[in-house]
C-alpha cells in the first residue's frame, strides 16, 4: 500500500524558514517523480515544485523560485522542501503527492494527508 | 502559464443525479487533463487522468472526455460520498496549473 506521510509544518514568522519532509512506503521510491501541491485557505489546488525519480530534475512554480528547494533522498525514501523567505501568501496545506513515472509532468496518482504551514508574527 | 477555468464553480444535485463539470483551457492541452475529488481535511484523490481514463479503484460512474481546450466530467447517478470538490489539472506545459475547483453540494 503506498502511503505518504507529511510532517514538518508549523509556524513561523515571515521572512523565516521551515523544512518539510514527506515520508514514502509502499512503492519502490527512486523509480517515481513526486511533486508537492499547497492549499492555501479557502483556495484551491496550487503546484508548487516537482523533482524526477533520481533528483535530477527539479521544476517550480514562479511564486516559489529562488526561495523553495526540493531534493529527495531515495536511500531513505524521503522528501525535503526546504523553505526559506517565507512570506504570509505561503500559508497552506502542503501536499506530497507521487506521480506514475520517473520523468516528471504527469499527474498525481497518490497524495498524502498534508502538513500545514502558517507563516505569521 | 495554462489557464484551467471550471464550470459551474458550485452545483447544487441531489443523490441519484446526473452531475456534469467542465473545465476549459486557455489554449489546446490535447487530451493531458486529469481530475481530481478533494473532501475537507482528506487527501486529494486522483479520479481520471488523460482525459478519460479511470484511475485504479474509481467506480464506473465516473466518466471524463474532451480535447484541446474543452473537457468535461460526468457522474452518472451521484451517490452521498461524491459531494466534494473537484479540480482539473493540466500536463501539457510547465508550469502545471489546477483549475478554481468546482464544489458539487447536496440539493
Amino acid at each position: 500500500e503506498v502511503q505518504l506521510l507529511e510532517s514538518g509544518g508549523g509556524l513561523v514568522q515571515p521572512g523565516g524558514s521551515l523544512r518539510l519532509s514527506c515520508a514514502a512506503s509502499g512503492f519502490t521510491f527512486s523509480s517515481y517523480a513526486m511533486t508537492w501541491v499547497r492549499q492555501a485557505p479557502g483556495k484551491g489546488l496550487e503546484w508548487v515544485s516537482s523533482i524526477s525519480g533520481s533528483g535530477d530534475s527539479t521544476y517550480y512554480a514562479d511564486s516559489v523560485k529562488g526561495r523553495f528547494t526540493f531534493s529527495r533522498d531515495n536511500s531513505k525514501n524521503t522528501l525535503y522542501l526546504q523553505m526559506n523567505s517565507l512570506r504570509a501568501e505561503d500559508r497552506a496545506v502542503y501536499y506530497c503527492a507521487k506521480e506514475p513515472y520517473e520523468t516528471t509532468g504527469y499527474f498525481y496518482d497518490y497524495w498524502g494527508q498534508g502538513t500545514l504551514v502558517t507563516v505569521s508574527s | 502559464e495554462i489557464v484551467l477555468t471550471q464550470s459551474p464553480a458550485t452545483l447544487s444535485l441531489s443523490p441519484g443525479e446526473r452531475a456534469t463539470l467542465s473545465c476549459w483551457a486557455s489554449q489546446s492541452i490535447s487530451y493531458y487533463l486529469a481530475w481530481y475529488q478533494h473532501k475537507p481535511g482528506q487527501a486529494p484523490r486522483l479520479l481520471i487522468y488523460d482525459a478519460s481514463i479511470r484511475a485504479t479503484g474509481i467506480p464506473a460512474r465516473f466518466s471524463g472526455s474532451g480535447s484541446g481546450t474543452d473537457f468535461t466530467l460526468t457522474i452518472s447517478s451521484l451517490e452521498p460520498e461524491d459531494f466534494a470538490v473537484y479540480y482539473c489539472q493540466q500536463r501539457s506545459n510547465w508550469p502545471i496549473t489546477f483549475g478554481q475547483g468546482t464544489r458539487l453540494e447536496i440539493k
